[in-house]
């Protein structure tokens, strides 16, 4: 069985950094493309990463330069490593799996909560 | 960015009804789209990709189809477990941005 699980959130303040991270289970994180969603109290869907099997990643505008998704194969673990935290980076931050370079986010997380507050 | 547009924002309907959502991208994005379905408090659920394939799981009361820039999700007969926010995604380029969501709730 497939399963995502996020740890990591919680309360920080605002230029402070976090990091997040996703327990898989049932399959392999690096052998597939892995995603970070996130949606802002009361908002909408908002992607924010990817990481590709071959290790190439891409980022939303609005992270570029202040978060960075990595993977540790060993322990079969998504991160996600979020620098120079804003107000505006409060939200609840999915993983997901993809199903393929285009494909959907099949499986998702239960997702953790970040609150960047002073 | 390619930006997504759903309409309309939010609809009304009852059991047993026909129920299509749009969503328009302001790019061609072929048929690299997909459909999520949210309920409160819980992480998406892909329905749709690829614009008009099914996800495994999900009855078939859910289509979807569409290329370019015009997609549509339609329901054939609503359920009372489909009343929930759905959302378009397109996978064309990067940012995979979403729509801004269509809430069905219960006439």
């Amino acid at each position: 069985e497939v399963r995502l699980v996020e740890s990591g959130g919680g309360l920080i303040q605002p230029g402070g950094s976090l990091r997040l991270s996703c327990a898989a289970s049932g399959f392999t994180v690096s052998s597939n493309y892995m995603s970070w969603v996130r949606q802002a109290p009361g908002k909408g869907l908002e992607w924010v990463s990817v990481i590709y099997s071959g290790g190439a990643t891409y980022y939303a505008d609005s992270v570029k330069g202040r978060f960075t998704i990595s993977r540790d194969n060993s322990k079969n673990t998504l991160y996600l490593q979020m620098n120079s935290l804003r107000a505006e980076d409060t939200a609840v931050y999915y993983c997901a799996r993809d199903k393929g370079i285009v494909g959907p986010h099949d499986y998702w997380g239960q997702g953790t909560l970040v609150t960047v507050s002073s | 960015d390619i930006e997504m547009t759903q309409s309309p924002s939010s609809v009304s309907a009852s059991v047993g009804d026909r129920v299509t959502i749009t969503c328009r991208a302001s790019q061609g994005i072929s048929s690299w789209l997909a459909w999520y379905q949210q309920k409160p408090g819980k992480a998406p659920k892909v329905l749709i990709y690829d614009a008009s394939n099914l996800q495994s799981g999900v009855p078939s009361r859910f289509s979807g189809s569409g290329s370019g820039t015009d997609f549509t999700l339609t329901i054939s007969s609503l359920q009372p477990e489909d009343f929930a926010t759905y959302y378009c995604q397109q996978a064309n380029s990067f940012p995979y941005t979403f729509g801004q969501g269509t809430k069905l709730e219960i006439k």
